[in-house]
């Protein structure tokens, strides 16, 4: 079964601060992870994917299978961040894409 | 060319009542998927089907959700016995393959009263 845990619904930073938001998964086959983000207004849509390993808007995400981790970072975090992020993961074959609970950012001036 | 669709954008029912939901996705689109959004819960998969597979029930156990495919580029949704905890927003997402990304649509805001 796949499985996608983000313990944290509301987060909360300062302008400039790091952030990180935190992203568990179980899943017995190779995972395919991704971080997905949905601004006030707009449609959900893809933020990064662990299989490309690039930063957009200035985000990161490292894939930890020992810790089964895909932790979604930023060092100096903006006010337009503010948005709700899910984690998503999918097999390889693409059958299904479980989202977590999703983690509301605020980032405040 | 159009994103994925959804239409109604609002829906209000009554309880006990059947309502349908339709999606259109992006043509070429293999994977559909229908997720049901509410505060607090996140997204909840009610079901999602690959190529020509015109029926596919899973992620939810009540059988009241449903979804059927007439057209590769288009789904419904159906739920039948609508009951107040139905209320939610409900979007439908399509992806060409896995793993690639999946593109949702502006979703549907359903009001069981």
């Amino acid at each position: 079964a796949q499985r996608v845990t983000q313990p944290e619904k509301l987060l909360s930073v300062f302008k400039g601060a790091p952030v990180e938001l935190k992203c568990n998964y179980s899943y017995s086959g190779s995972p395919e992870l991704f971080w997905y983000v949905q601004y006030s207004r707009q449609r959900l849509q893809l933020l990064l994917r662990h299989i490309s390993r690039e930063s957009i808007k200035g985000f990161t995400a490292d894939l930890n299978k020992g810790e089964t981790s895909f932790h979604l970072k930023k060092p100096f975090a903006q006010e337009e961040d503010s948005a709700m992020y899910y984690c998503a993961l999918s097999s390889y074959s693409g059958s299904r894409l479980t989202f977590g609970e999703g983690t509301q950012l605020t980032v405040n001036p | 060319g159009a994103g994925v669709s959804q239409s109604p954008r609002y829906k209000v029912a009554k309880r006990g009542r059947d309502v349908a939901l339709r999606c259109d996705s992006i043509s070429g689109h293999v994977t559909l998927y229908w997720y049901r959004q509410t505060l607090g819960q996140g997204s909840e998969v009610l079901t999602y089907s690959q190529s020509d597979a015109q029926r596919d029930k899973s992620g939810r156990p009540s059988g009241r959700f449903s979804a059927e495919r007439p057209e590769r580029s288009v789904s419904t949704l159906k739920i039948q016995r609508t009951e107040q905890g139905d209320s939610a927003v409900y979007l439908c997402a399509s992806s060409s393959g896995a793993p690639l990304e999946a593109f949702f649509g502006q979703g549907t805001r359903l009001t069981v009263v």
